[in-house]
C-alpha cells in the first residue's frame, strides 16, 4: 500500500518561511506533488516532482528526496492569504493520486 | 475558459436513499477522477477513468457506489441506500492524459440525516 505523513498543523508570522515536510512509504514511485485548499475550497496544483531536487514557482518552492521518501514545500514571505490545508500527494502506480492528511497553516499578523 | 464544475453543490439526503452526483470536466481533459473528503481529512481516492479504458475501480467503499462517464465527457456517481458514514464532500478532478496536474471541481457536500 501507500502512506504519506505531514504534520498536522503549522504556524507561522507574516513575512516569515515555512516549511512543510512529507515522508512516504510506496511501493512503485512516479512522483510527489502538492496541493492547496482554502476552507470550503477545491484543491488547486501547486506542484509535482518526479525527480529529486527543488522546483521553484515564485514564492513557493517544493523538494523531493526519493533515496529518503521525502519531501517538503516551501513557502517564502508569507501572506495572510496563504493560510490553508496544504496536502501532499503520491503517484505511484496508478494515476490516482493518495493524498496525506494535510497540514493546516495558519499566518499570523 | 470553463473549469470543472459539479452538481448539484449541497445535497441532503434520508438514509437508505439514492443519491447521483454530476461532473462536468474541462473540455478536452481524457482523464476523471473522483475523491470523497470527510471533514478535516485527506482527500480518498474513489475511482478513475481514463478515455475508453475501462475504469480504474479500486477505491470505491463498498458496491452501493457506482460511477460512469458518457461519451467521454460527464460522469455521474451514485450511492445506493445511502448510510451516515456517506457523508462527505465528494470531488471531481480531470486532467490531461498525460499529465499529474489535477483540475478539482468545487465539490458536493452529501449529508445523509
Amino acid at each position: 500500500g501507500q502512506s504519506l505523513e505531514q504534520p498536522s498543523e503549522v504556524t507561522a508570522v507574516e513575512g516569515a518561511i515555512v516549511q512543510i515536510n512529507c515522508t512516504y512509504q510506496t511501493s512503485g514511485f512516479y512522483g510527489l506533488s502538492w496541493y492547496q485548499q482554502h476552507d470550503g475550497g477545491a484543491p488547486t496544483f501547486l506542484s509535482y516532482n518526479a525527480l529529486d531536487g527543488l522546483e521553484e514557482t515564485g514564492r513557493f518552492s517544493s523538494f523531493l528526496s526519493r533515496s529518503d521518501s521525502y519531501g517538503y514545500l516551501l513557502l517564502q514571505e508569507l501572506q495572510m492569504k496563504d493560510s490553508a490545508s496544504y496536502f501532499c500527494a503520491l503517484a505511484a502506480g496508478r494515476r490516482a493520486l493518495t493524498f496525506g492528511s494535510g497540514t493546516r497553516l495558519q499566518v499570523q499578523p | 475558459g470553463a473549469g470543472v464544475s459539479q452538481s448539484p453543490s449541497n445535497k441532503v439526503t434520508e438514509k437508505g436513499k439514492d443519491v447521483e452526483l454530476r461532473c462536468d470536466p474541462i473540455s478536452g481533459h481524457t482523464a476523471l477522477y473522483w475523491y470523497r473528503q470527510s471533514l478535516g481529512q485527506g482527500l480518498e481516492f474513489l475511482i478513475y477513468f481514463q478515455g475508453n479504458s475501462a475504469p480504474d475501480k479500486s477505491g470505491l467503499p463498498s458496491d452501493r457506489f457506482s460511477a460512469e462517464r458518457t461519451g467521454g465527457s460527464v460522469s455521474t456517481l451514485t450511492i445506493q441506500r445511502t448510510q451516515q458514514e456517506d457523508s462527505a464532500v465528494y470531488l471531481c478532478a480531470s486532467s490531461r492524459q498525460e499529465s499529474y496536474e489535477q483540475y478539482f471541481g468545487p465539490g458536493t457536500r452529501l449529508t445523509v440525516t
